[in-house]
């Protein structure tokens, strides 16, 4: 069974601070790997994706997101955040290969940003 | 930008009372799922579904719940006999068929279901 895990729950930065939100899937297999983002009263957008490749990956909004096989993460970053980056922010993973689509969520992690 | 809309928004049902979810997919999607969030809890699966038939589902997903693509634009989910534990933000999404980008889920806002 497949799981993701991020440590983060709340996070408080000052607006310029960078960030880093960590991410740990447990699966068996390979794996597909997103970062979903839910501003304030709206529905989750994805904000960058990992199948296969480079493992770093850049999304919207200036974020990117490193796949580290060796140590089942998928943190995402961002050299400096703006307060319109407010929101929660998802990690989930979905088995490749498999024909198998059904997202597995992390609990969230609330990113506040200070002006 | 196209957007996958659910109706409504908010649904307050008493125990025991059948409730319809309903969402509209993006049009040249052809995989749907549906998703729960309960409060203060993660998002988590309840069934996917292709060409007219569901093609997985979790243990969530029991007797209680059903399916149906009643037309050509709805995705409804139906809860026969709602129960307290039921109450959860209700997620439609949908994807493309085929290819790399059928892996790429566009959700709905929510519909937030009150069971009381």
């Amino acid at each position: 069974a497949q799981s993701v895990s991020q440590h983060n729950h709340h996070v408080i930065l000052s607006e310029a601070a960078s960030l880093e939100l960590g991410c740990n899937y447990s699966y068996g297999g390979t794996v597909n790997l997103f970062w979903y983002v839910q501003y304030p009263g709206q529905h989750l957008q994805l904000l960058l994706k990992y199948f296969s490749g480079d493992p770093l990956v850049k999304g919207i909004k200036g974020f990117e997101a490193e796949f580290i096989k060796s140590k089942f993460s998928f943190n995402l970053r961002k050299p400096s955040v703006q307060w319109s980056d407010t929101a929660e922010y998802f990690c989930a993973s979905e088995g490749a290969y498999t024909g198998r689509r059904a997202l597995t969520f992390g609990s969230g992690t609330r990113l506040q940003v200070q002006p | 930008e196209p957007e996958v809309t659910q109706t409504p928004s908010h649904q307050v049902t008493q125990m025991g009372q059948e409730v319809i979810l309903r969402c509209v997919p993006i049009s040249n999607h052809l995989y749907f799922y549906w998703y729960r969030q309960i409060l203060g809890q993660k998002v988590e699966f309840l069934v996917s579904f292709y060409n007219n038939e569901i093609s997985e589902k979790s243990e969530i997903f029991d007797d209680q719940f059903s399916v149906e693509r009643p037309d050509g634009s709805n995705f409804t989910l139906k809860i026969r006999s709602t129960k307290l534990e039921d109450s959860a933000m209700y997620f439609c999404a949908s994807s493309e068929a085929g290819g790399i980008a059928s892996y790429e889920q566009y959700f709905g806002p929510g519909t937030r279901l009150t069971v009381t």
